[in-house]
């Protein structure tokens, strides 16, 4: 069935550094992909998304491109700010369109 | 309504008791997720909706746990018999299925279930 496997965090960066997350995934076909975000106390929601091959979706700063060649969906930031602190979860639809999340990534961002 | 809306928005329950956990989609949307969110941990799936029918219900953990859906629209999250690890933030979300091109799937702001 299909997956998504995300770095394991948690993630602690300085202000301004820049930020990656892996993400990469497993399923059938051509998954639409997507990365949400849970800021401390708040609910879940979409940060961005890209639904075909060499897509990229951006958002606040952030970026993550859809590469089909290497199943991944890595998510970037070139300068983190201490607001950006937050678990970020990646996730597909595929097959069925049943919406399937990796673990999450906890990122802190300190001063 | 404007967004997915889960009630009860905090459930404090003595163990071996039943609940209901309750989750109103956007009107329209015919995917329906359930997850579960333990303390610290990422996102369990339970079990997914299409219109009334749940093609995955692979997550449910123990046959304590049933779900149903109704009329496309709400669905109500049943755990018999709870136990202290049942103690989690039960996530309700819904999406326009559109077969591989997914639109994003909007969430609600959880039930914290705390058995006690």
């Amino acid at each position: 069935g299909d997956s998504v496997t995300q770095m394991e965090g948690p993630v602690t960066l300085s202000e301004e550094a820049f930020l990656t997350i892996n993400c990469t995934y497993t399923a059938t076909g051509y998954p639409s992909l997507f990365w949400y975000v849970q800021y401390p106390g708040e609910g879940l929601q979409l940060l961005l998304k890209a639904t075909k091959a060499d897509d990229k979706g951006s958002n606040k700063g952030f970026e993550a491109t859809y590469r089909k060649e290497t199943t991944s969906f890595h998510l970037e930031k070139g300068s983190v700010q201490v607001s950006d602190s937050a678990v970020y979860f990646c996730a597909l639809t595929g097959t069925a369109s049943k919406l399937t999340f990796g673990t999450g990534t906890r990122l802190q961002v300190t001063l | 309504g404007a967004g997915v809306s889960q009630s009860p928005s905090n459930k404090v329950t003595e163990k071996g008791k039943d609940v209901e956990l309750r989750c109103d989609p956007i009107s329209g949307h015919t995917a329906l997720y359930w997850y579960r969110q333990s303390l610290g941990q990422g996102l369990e799936f339970l079990i997914y909706f299409q219109g009334n029918s749940a093609p995955d219900k692979s997550g449910l953990p123990s046959d304590r746990f049933s779900a149903e859906r109704t009329g496309g629209s709400v669905s109500t999250l049943t755990i018999q018999r709870t136990q202290q690890e049942d103690s989690a933030v039960y996530l309700c979300a819904s999406s326009l299925a559109q077969g591989r091109i997914g639109t994003e799937a909007f969430f609600g702001q959880g039930t914290r279930l705390t058995v006690v």
